[in-house]
């Protein structure tokens, strides 16, 4: 299963787009991106999941070049509820595992 | 519909116990997964059980070990607990190659 490579921490002020790029150079043909936030002592909460190109839904855009090496969550116009920690995981479409959480990267938006 | 449900929320051991955290899976949901997650930390995969059966491991000892029962919920057991096993014991149920759901964890600590 390919491991993900993100960065450890952001800062953002509020009303701005937030981008964050993950790095999964061994993803395999099959395998699909899942991006999940996590507040403080609770459990993490799905965000949004694509396979290539973009998928946006009501609350972020999910983009995938053509090489699917890495992808970027966009966050639009964060909040200051969007302080949180984003996971990028790689899953395997075969058998639906999707396990490797990583360290995450660290969002604080600033008022 | 009741999402994931953990219990307890807290619990505090002493080293050498043992002790056993439940999960109760969202409404329609047959897989349910265990992770760790330690301060700081991203999840950290302990196993998966399907059809009452675990499906796959992380790299955990056999002091940790697990149970579904007919109705998908699931127990974690853990023996002989060490001062390192204090986390934040997270549940996630889902269905095959679909997102997964998390509760908000039980969180152990051990003196």
């Amino acid at each position: 299963l390919a491991k993900t490579t993100q960065p450890i921490s952001m800062d953002s002020y509020e009303g701005q787009e937030v981008n964050i790029t993950c790095s999964h150079n061994n993803i395999a043909t099959n395998d699909y991106i899942t991006w999940y936030q996590q507040f403080p002592s609770q459990g993490p909460r799905f965000i949004i999941q694509g396979y290539k190109t973009k998928v946006t839904n009501e609350v972020a855009s999910l983009f995938i070049p053509a090489d699917r090496k890495s992808s970027t969550l966009s966050l639009p116009r964060v909040s200051l509820s969007d302080t949180a920690v984003y996971y990028c995981l790689v899953a395997s479409a075969n058998t639906g595992n999707q396990f490797y959480f990583g360290t995450g990267t660290s969002l604080t938006v600033i008022p | 519909d009741a999402g994931v449900t953990q219990s307890p929320t807290h619990l505090i051991k002493t080293r050498g116990q043992q002790v056993t955290l439940r999960c109760s899976p969202k409404s329609g949901h047959d897989t349910v997964s265990w992770y760790q997650q330690a301060l700081g930390q991203g999840p950290q995969f302990i196993f998966q059980y399907y059809e009452e059966e675990e499906r796959q491991r992380g790299n955990f000892p056999d002091r940790f070990s697990g149970h579904q029962f007919p109705n998908y919920s699931s127990e974690l057991n853990v023996n002989a607990l060490l001062l390192g096993d204090s986390a934040l014991y997270l549940c996630a149920s889902s269905l095959v190659r679909q997102p997964q759901h998390f509760g908000d964890g039980t969180r152990l600590s051990i003196l």
